[in-house]
């Protein structure tokens, strides 16, 4: 069984349009988070939630949007796709503090805008 | 805020060589440190961590790491390399201010010789 799960695994879209990216957990964490990934490899946060509460609020534009039903989900929404968010999204979750345990990483979304 | 530098980019290494990845990072208390392994396409999978005790950390796959505060690194090891770990190696630090938020570094691409 996979722990943490993120669909689609690619995604290749135009400019200006509209699309989602899901996440779950099986694990029975309290958090989840969302994080990109550059071409050079470094990773940023972008979300974070806490028992489908926001917690953590990074820098992103407003076009992307956080969505998380309740706390086994978090979905990512971008309106208006740009060429710079061309990246490696990762879903990630942790149970209690992740500074003790760490994060469980999903496979990570590899998205591409053309 | 804390901070995350790993110096080198790249490292080769000779398959059946020792390794070491260099891991320092800048924060005022005691960090909770962890190393993450990416293979190609995956997502980032933990090695081990560190976040008291013991300043010697045992890991998977045969790694260790060891916590120096006198030099604010932690430093990753093994020392029998095998192809498989050729990888993107990812430190990370979580901070008791920072809530659930961990900071990566920029990774190191480790390249196994045959």
């Amino acid at each position: 069984d996979t722990a943490v799960s993120q669909t689609p695994k690619y995604l290749v879209t135009q400019m200006g349009n509209d699309k989602s990216i899901k996440c779950e957990q099986n694990l029975g964490h309290d958090t989840m988070y969302w994080y990109k990934q550059d071409s050079k490899k470094f990773l940023k946060i972008m979300f974070s939630y806490n028992n489908k509460e926001l917690i953590i609020n990074e820098t992103v534009p407003n076009r992307f949007s956080p969505k998380s039903p309740d706390k086994a989900h978090l979905n990512l929404h971008i309106n208006s796709l740009e060429l710079g968010d061309s990246a490696v999204y990762f879903c990630a979750s942790s149970q209690g503090s992740a500074r003790y345990y760490g994060y469980t990483f999903g496979s990570g979304t590899r998205l591409t805008v053309v | 805020a804390q901070s995350v530098t790993q110096p080198d980019i790249h490292i080769t290494v000779s398959e059946g060589a020792s390794l070491e990845l260099r891991c320092n990072y800048s924060y005022g208390a005691t960090p909770y440190l962890f190393w993450y392994v990416q293979s190609p396409g995956q997502g980032l999978q933990l090695l081990l961590k560190y976040f008291s005790g013991d300043t010697l950390v045992q890991g998977i796959k045969g790694f260790e790491a060891e916590f120096k505060r006198s030099q604010s690194s932690f430093n990753l090891r093994k020392p029998s390399v095998h192809w498989s770990d050729a990888a993107e190696y990812f430190c990370a630090v979580g901070a008791s201010n920072a809530g659930n938020m961990l900071t990566f570094g920029g990774g190191t691409r480790l390249m196994v010789k045959p």
